[in-house]
């Protein structure tokens, strides 16, 4: 079965660091385009990053600087790491596969507060 | 700038149809874009791709009920026989170098 499963979310002061893993089953992640994807309280579907089957990488302007998206061939998993965090980056990050984004995770919770 | 545009809200009756639409910027008509439902409280969940032709493929598990179709630039999802369950919000989305979302309908089954 194709699933992904996002964890490591949680509660971090601002300025703090956190890193969100999506662990795949059912395909490989390195042959395939992966997506971040966040929804903040109430807001809509934003993207936050992209890795390529390539390696490419693209950041939305918003956390460009202060994001890494990348890759474990080995355990099949997605990785965001999130520095500088800002209370703005509160939200619920799903990762997706494809450029149509069939297949989605079910979220993990990053809140940023003091 | 490729944006895609969506109405905020629709509305249409349990058991009537309703039609969404989705409008891609000036010079982006070709574009394919896909459709995603979320649930309250749930995360998206996709339901099918729609081609500048009107050609359109569903994801695992959509009900016939939901089809795809094309004019221009506007890209359209069709919800027949609506549902209480069909109460969502509904985003487009395309891909330039990463994904593109519009800003979603939120449809109300009355």
């Amino acid at each position: 079965e194709v699933q992904l499963v996002e964890s490591g979310g949680g509660l971090i002061q601002p300025g703090g660091s956190l890193r969100v893993s999506c662990a795949a089953s059912g395909f490989t992640v390195s042959t395939n385009y992966m997506s971040w994807v966040r929804q903040a309280p109430g807001k809509g579907l934003e993207w936050v990053s992209v890795i390529y089957s390539g390696g490419s990488t693209y950041y939305a302007d918003s956390v460009k600087g202060r994001f890494t998206i990348s890759r474990d061939n080995l355990k099949n998993t997605l990785y965001l790491q999130m520095n500088s965090l800002r209370a703005e980056d509160t939200a619920v990050y799903y990762c997706a596969r494809d450029y149509v984004l069939g297949v989605w995770g079910q979220g993990t919770t990053v809140t940023v507060s003091s | 700038q490729l944006v895609l545009t969506q109405s905020p809200s629709a509305s249409a009756s349990l058991g009537a149809s309703v039609k969404l639409t989705c409008t891609l910027s000036s010079g982006h008509s070709s574009y394919a874009i896909a459709w995603h439902q979320q649930q309250p409280e749930k995360g998206p969940r996709y339901l099918m791709k729609v081609n500048s032709d009107g050609s359109h493929s569903k994801g695992d598990g959509i009900p016939d009920r939901f089809s795809g179709s094309s004019s221009g630039a506007e890209r359209y999802l069709t919800i027949s026989s609506l549902q209480s369950e069909d109460e969502a919000d509904y985003y487009c989305q395309t891909w330039g170098t990463g994904p593109v979302f519009g800003g979603g309908t939120k449809l109300t089954v009355l």
